[in-house]
């Protein structure tokens, strides 16, 4: 149980377009579900927290207008990384909580997002 | 905002060999998990730790939980080229009130165990 899966799992896009990664609980409803970014060999730096059918809490230093989050419904969770740059070119990762108790997170397999 | 700093970031050891890692804040955690990530994936959890002075254990790996609940250590035994990774702790932070959890990763330790 508490699995959770990302697509894509890579995605190659060009400078200027957008692109949106899904997260999905597949067996499980999740409140809260949680962004995350990892640069090669580095930790994970949390982008955002989402919970369902509010706006999502963004980390100091990460622009909303530009990793737009959507927490629809309460299996779904996406990011769109608009008007992508280079610099965009991460390893995206996001994670979701079983209801509102308890703190373990389940990780989904991450989205390698290149933009050339 | 707690920060969390692990030790030692790289440590490449033979197999057979006896490893410990430390997760260490500034602040007190409320609980602790150690995640094990492989490159491409997702991280996957190993053991949350919530009791100061806790100590559990995952077959050949230890995990412990400072008394003070500022700390933890995780020690694996007879490392496997299995074992290889990056291993990460990480806290959560109860910020207001209402319940807002924000989580925080540890910098990370890079384990190779060399066959």
């Amino acid at each position: 149980g508490a699995v959770v899966s990302q697509h894509p799992s890579r995605v190659i896009c060009k400078s200027g377009t957008s692109v949106k990664i899904e997260c999905r609980s597949l067996d499980f409803q999740a409140t809260t579900m949680f962004w995350y970014r990892q640069f090669p060999k580095q930790s994970l730096m949390l982008m955002a927290t989402s919970n369902e059918g509010s706006k999502a809490t963004y980390e100091q230093g990460v622009e909303k207008d530009k990793f737009l989050i959507n927490h629809a419904s309460l299996t779904l969770s996406t990011l769109t990384v608009t008007s992508a740059h280079p610099e965009d070119s991460s390893f995206y990762i996001c994670s979701a909580k079983i209801g509102l108790a308890g703190d373990e997170q389940y990780f989904g397999p991450g989205t390698r997002l290149t933009v050339t | 905002t707690q920060l969390l700093e692990q030790s030692p970031q790289f440590l490449s050891i033979q197999e057979g060999e006896n490893l410990t890692v430390y997760c260490n804040s500034s602040s007190v955690f409320s609980s602790l998990q150690w995640y094990r990530q492989e490159p491409g994936e997702g991280p996957v959890l190993l053991v949350t730790v919530v009791t100061g002075g806790e100590v559990k254990k995952l077959k050949r790996l230890t995990f412990q939980f400072g008394d003070a609940r500022k700390d933890s250590s995780l020690h694996i035994t007879a490392a496997q080229p299995g074992d290889t990774g990056l291993y990460l702790c990480a806290s959560h932070q109860i910020l207001h009130s209402g319940g807002y959890q924000k989580v925080t990763f540890g910098t990370g330790t890079k384990l190779q165990v060399i066959p």
